[in-house]
Order: structure tokens, then C-alpha cells, then sequence
């Protein structure tokens, strides 16, 4: 994948975990980050755009960051139900093309 | 409410054609960018084509690039994918989702249909 994220991560309840996103200058250098959140057998559902919005009904304990051509996605005060796969994801300007992650597996212990 | 519906999936062998749709309802079908994204089986997503909201402007990725063709009618809220010499490697999910910007920097995909299942077998 053109970005890069950790296959898995992993906390227990009410723990603050992070998942990073690393990419170049093309994507997430110059470009708004998006982080979408996906449970087995759905389809994905978007958690944050422009690096760090929440769409309506997106809990407040989901968080965006970027600095440079990284950015992280922060989840607070974890949840079982947070237990899903998340990717981020940006438009990437040399390629003309919309590039993800590989995803990153959440486990709540 | 925004829904998207997509259709067409199905079984196919190796080096045929189908055609993916994706009826949508609840918004201005118009005014938004659409997007096909897909993921094959225990995979990740891959970005597939994007297509403007009036159709003047289109982007493939370059999986598909020469093979893929996305287009809309407006008149009839309807997404469209035309996928020629599949191969294996074109099994998967196909999505179809909505974005409310002008595809490029700001680019997001804020609903996202339920998915049509693409396997392409002898």
C-alpha cells in the first residue's frame, strides 16, 4: 500500500490508543487525511475527513492528527464495540489517484 | 435518508464483461462526486475509478486503467462500472460511495453503499 499503517493494535477498555499513518509529499503531504472505520462483512464508514473532522454522530472519542506526511487516528476511552478494522486514506496528487492504508486491526482485550 | 444500492455482481469467467450499478436515493445524486472502491476477499480497500458530478472529469487507478470505464446518468441516479477482461485478481466487493468534494486534495467518501460481490472464475 502506497500508505503504511500497523497490521494490528490492541487495548483495553478505556485506554487511549493510536494508529499511525505514514505516507510521502504526494498523499498525505499535501493532501486532507480520512480514517474509516469497518467491522467484519460491512461496508466501511467514514470517522474523520481533512485530517481531523468528525462527521455528525461520530463520538467525540475518535480523534485525527497530521503532521508532515504523517498522521494518526486516536481513540479514547476504548470501547469493546471499537474492535473493527481502520484505514486511512488521501489523495494522492502524483498518482491522480485516491490511495489507502493497508488497514489496521483493532483488538479490545 | 442517503442510500446506495449496488447490483451487478455475479460470477464470470476470466477475460468476459460485466457491468456494475448503483442506484442511489435521498440526496442531490447531481451534485455529488462518485467513486467505485473495491476489496478482495481478507484484503484491504483499494480506490478503483471516480467519476465528477456532471461526468466531465474521470480517474482510474492504475489496476484498472484501459479495462474499467465508470460513468453516471443523472437522470436516472445511477452509477455505472463497465469491467472488461477480468481476471482473478479483479475478485472482490465492489463499493460504491459519494463524495461531497471536488475530486482531489479534500477528497472524502462520506456514504457508502452495502456492496456487490464480483468473482471472476472458470
Amino acid at each position: 500500500s502506497v500508505l503504511t499503517q500497523p497490521p494490528s493494535a490492541s487495548g483495553t477498555p478505556g485506554q487511549r490508543v493510536t494508529i499511525s499513518c505514514s505516507g510521502g509529499s504526494s498523499n498525505i503531504g499535501s493532501s486532507a487525511v480520512n480514517w474509516y472505520q469497518q467491522f467484519p462483512g460491512t461496508a466501511p464508514k467514514l470517522l474523520i475527513y481533512t485530517d481531523n473532522q468528525r462527521p455528525s454522530g461520530v463520538p467525540d472519542r475518535f480523534s485525527g492528527s497530521k503532521s508532515g506526511s504523517s498522521a494518526s487516528l486516536a481513540i479514547s476511552g476504548l470501547q469493546s464495540e471499537d474492535e473493527a478494522d481502520y484505514y486511512c486514506a488521501a489523495w494522492d496528487a502524483s498518482l491522480n489517484a485516491k490511495v489507502f492504508g493497508g488497514g489496521t486491526r483493532l483488538t479490545v482485550l | 435518508q442517503v442510500q446506495l444500492v449496488e447490483s451487478g455482481g455475479g460470477v464470470v469467467q476470466p477475460g468476459r464483461s460485466l457491468r456494475l450499478s448503483c442506484a442511489a436515493s435521498g440526496f442531490t445524486f447531481s451534485s455529488y462526486a462518485m467513486h467505485w472502491v473495491r476489496q478482495a476477499p481478507g484484503k484491504g480497500l483499494e480506490w478503483v475509478a471516480a467519476i465528477s458530478y456532471d461526468g466531465s472529469h474521470k480517474f482510474y487507478s492504475d489496476s484498472v486503467k484501459g479495462r474499467f470505464t465508470i460513468s453516471r446518468d443523472n437522470s436516472k441516479t445511477t452509477l455505472y462500472l463497465q469491467m472488461n477482461s477480468l481476471t482473478a485478481a479483479d475478485t472482490a466487493v465492489f463499493y460504491c460511495a459519494t463524495d461531497p468534494t471536488w475530486i482531489g486534495g479534500l477528497t472524502y467518501f462520506d456514504y457508502w453503499g452495502q456492496g456487490t460481490l464480483v468473482t471472476v472464475s472458470s
